[in-house]
């Protein structure tokens, strides 16, 4: 079956690092998304692997390795706004999009 | 990019009342998704909303507890029939006009249903 692993919940300090590992089992493989999601709210895409290797955006860095199905999410000198659940999403063969059920990130000062 | 507008933005229902969600986007795109998130949960894909053709429904929801209308190639609504509390959710739009394809929500409409 088709199925995605994510931690439920992280907590960091602000200023800090933090990796959110995602593992992923597809049938076919289009490309790995992150979004973000706070409370309340729709959620928001950040990021889109397809290839092997690390995807820098600002503070938010996306890493891929196809071989071993796992992606990570690095969020850099965090900020209390990110405190968010982050959504992590694989899509299949049929570009269908199998979701995880996020991450929550909890940040403290 | 895309706007997505959805409303109501929230709404309180009593059991076994209908309510219809609408969604417009800004600009004209092919497919539409309905999805629906319960508290705590991830995303789970409704259908996909066609223009022109019938909606093509995920396992476990049919087309006569979630109705679907697609008009035209900006608008769609979602009916929930008949509901329950277990209807109780938050229901997302969204379109996948994105460069790799990625998703663009509207701001989601909450139901809760007594």
């Amino acid at each position: 079956g088709q199925n995605i692993d994510q931690p439920t919940e992280m907590t960091a300090t602000e200023g800090a690092i933090v990796q959110i590992n995602c593992t992923y089992q597809t049938s076919g493989f289009n490309g790995l998304f992150w979004y973000q999601q706070h409370a309340g709210e729709a959620p928001t895409f950040l990021s889109y692997n397809v290839l092997d290797g690390l995807e820098e955006k600002g503070r938010f860095s996306s890493f891929l390795s196809r071989s071993k199905g796992y992606s990570y999410l690095l969020l850099k000198e965090l900020q209390m706004k990110d405190s968010a659940s982050y959504l992590c999403a694989a899509m299949d063969s049929n570009y269908q999009l199998i979701w995880g059920a996020g991450t929550k990130l909890i940040i403290k000062p | 990019s895309a706007v997505i507008s959805q409303k109501p933005s929230r709404d309180i229902c009593q059991r076994g009342t209908s309510l219809t969600i609408q969604c417009q986007v800004d600009s004209q795109v092919t497919m539409m998704f309905w999805y629906r998130q319960q508290p705590g949960q991830s995303l789970t894909l409704i259908a996909t909303a066609n223009q022109g053709s019938e909606a093509t429904y995920e396992s476990g929801f049919v087309i006569d507890k979630f109705p679907i209308s697609r008009p035209n190639l900006t608008f769609s609504t979602l009916t929930v029939s008949n509901m329950s509390p277990e209807d109780s959710s938050i229901y997302l739009c969204s379109v996948g006009t994105g460069e790799a394809g990625e998703l663009f929500f509207g701001e989601g409409s909450r139901l809760t249903v007594l």
